[in-house]
């Protein structure tokens, strides 16, 4: 059964803090990563990787994927208040299970001014 | 990216009774799928919505209590039959453009059994 594990589980910090967080994944026919950010109920789409080594960034959010030791990081530096959400990891696999997206238990991170 | 219009967007509902959701994408797309998200969890898949066939459900879920359709590339129903307070979460529905493309997801109908 496929597996994806987020740390830490939640995570306190102040504006202007950088933060990192981390997800793991065991998936069979594994195609690609995917971060998202939960504020209420529909999860907003940050990146999608799909190679290893290579950095994607936007703005302040940067984020990449080792899959030889299968996992990925989400970096947010210069926090802000409004980086406060969930950040959801998910896995998207293929063959017959094409299409399907395996998430993460979701980090809480709590921005404080 | 595609414009996914979800309504109700939440719903206070009787045990008992079935709610059908509806998923409105403004362009057509490849792919659409309903997620749930019980209370202080994470994002569960249901089932792919299959354009002009039944449905393919996750392991766990079945087509009587979540009945799907899917007349064409922009628009999929999902209902939640015979409810009960277990069935109170948020459902999603997520659309997938194309091959390679990511899943974007609509906002979601917040779902309260009583």
């Amino acid at each position: 059964e496929d597996k994806v594990v987020q740390s830490p589980l939640s995570l306190v910090v102040h504006e202007g803090d950088t933060v990192t967080l981390n997800c793991s994944y065991e998936v069979t026919n594994f195609r690609s990563l995917l971060w998202y950010k939960q504020e209420k109920k529909a999860p907003t789409f940050l990146f999608m990787l799909t190679s290893s080594g290579i950095e994607k960034k936007s703005g302040r959010l940067s984020s990449i994927l080792d899959k030889k030791e299968l996992f990925s990081i989400l970096n947010i530096t210069a926090t802000q208040t409004g980086d406060s959400a969930v950040y959801l990891c998910a896995s998207n696999a293929g063959g017959t299970s094409y299409g399907k997206l395996t998430f993460g238990q979701g980090t809480i991170l709590t921005v404080h001014p | 990216s595609a414009v996914i219009s979800q309504k109700p967007s939440r719903d206070i509902c009787q045990r008992g009774t079935s709610l059908t959701i509806q998923c409105q994408v403004d362009s057509q797309v490849t792919m659409m799928f309903w997620y749930r998200q019980q209370p202080g969890q994470s994002l569960t898949l249901i089932a792919t919505a299959n354009q002009g066939s039944e449905a393919t459900y996750e392991s766990g879920f079945v087509i009587d209590k979540f009945p799907i359709s899917r007349p064409n590339l922009t628009f999929s129903t999902l209902t939640v039959s015979n409810m009960s307070p277990e069935d109170s979460s948020i459902y999603l529905c997520s659309v997938q453009s194309g091959v390679g493309q990511p899943q974007h997801f609509g906002d979601g109908t917040r779902l309260s059994i009583l």
